[in-house]
């Protein structure tokens, strides 16, 4: 069966500093990985999506997210945090034919000013 | 452009009363779509998944049902709600090739708190 893990439910990283969201995965077959973004009180918007090919994949707002196989994990990154950035951050799998997400249980991101 | 949208934005309901919450896309044909719930802490749990109308799969056993009665309409429904049903409730919709890769799209949400 397929999980995700995403390491530390709470991150702070001050304006300008390195983001980096931690995912790990489980899974038997070549997964396909997600990472959504909240913002309160709203809906899932996608940030990034790896399907297949090249393992960097960039995403919206400057985010982007490598996949490496080794370590079966999906770390999210952004060189330089915003205070807009603030927000919850889900990793998610699927796999081939499949038609459920299996989702983590989030890491919720702060950014001090 | 696809639009999704989800009413009411909140709700708070007495325990044993009934449930519906309406989903609708709009902007395509022959979505699949989903209800999602998201507990606090816990991430998001797949609840209902539909490919046509009338077609309905239930991912998990629970106090809830689903129903698709028209192309883009999609609701959740409840007889009598639980103190556990409280949470946020996402519909979602992705195109209806049934592809893996295929992207899925959130609603807005709806938070429902039972009292």
């Amino acid at each position: 069966a397929q999980s995700v893990t995403q390491l530390g439910s709470h991150v702070s990283v001050s304006e300008g500093a390195l983001v980096l969201l931690r995912c790990n995965y489980s899974s038997s077959v070549p997964p396909y990985l997600f990472w959504y973004v909240q913002y309160p009180n709203q809906g899932l918007q996608l940030l990034l999506k790896y399907t297949t090919g090249a393992t960097l994949v960039k995403g919206i707002n400057g985010f982007e997210a490598e996949f490496k196989k080794s370590e079966t994990s999906f770390h999210l990154t952004k060189p330089s945090a915003h205070m807009s950035d603030a927000a919850e951050y889900f990793c998610a799998v699927t796999l081939t034919g499949a038609n459920n997400l299996f989702f983590g249980t989030g890491t919720r991101l702060t950014v001090i000013p | 452009s696809q639009t999704i949208h989800q009413w009411p934005a909140t709700l708070v309901q007495p325990v044993g009363s009934p449930l519906s919450l309406e989903c609708t896309v709009e902007g395509t044909s022959n979505p699949n779509l989903y209800w999602y719930r998201q507990a606090a802490g816990r991430g998001l749990q797949l609840l209902f998944y539909s490919v046509g109308i009338g077609q309905i799969s239930s991912e998990v056993p629970q106090n809830l049902s689903a129903s698709r009665p028209q192309d883009r309409q999609f609701i959740l429904s409840s007889k009598k709600l639980l103190l556990s049903d409280s949470g946020f409730y996402l519909c979602a919709w992705s195109e209806g090739t049934w592809a893996s890769t295929d992207t899925q799209y959130f609603g807005p949400g709806t938070r429902l708190t039972v009292l």
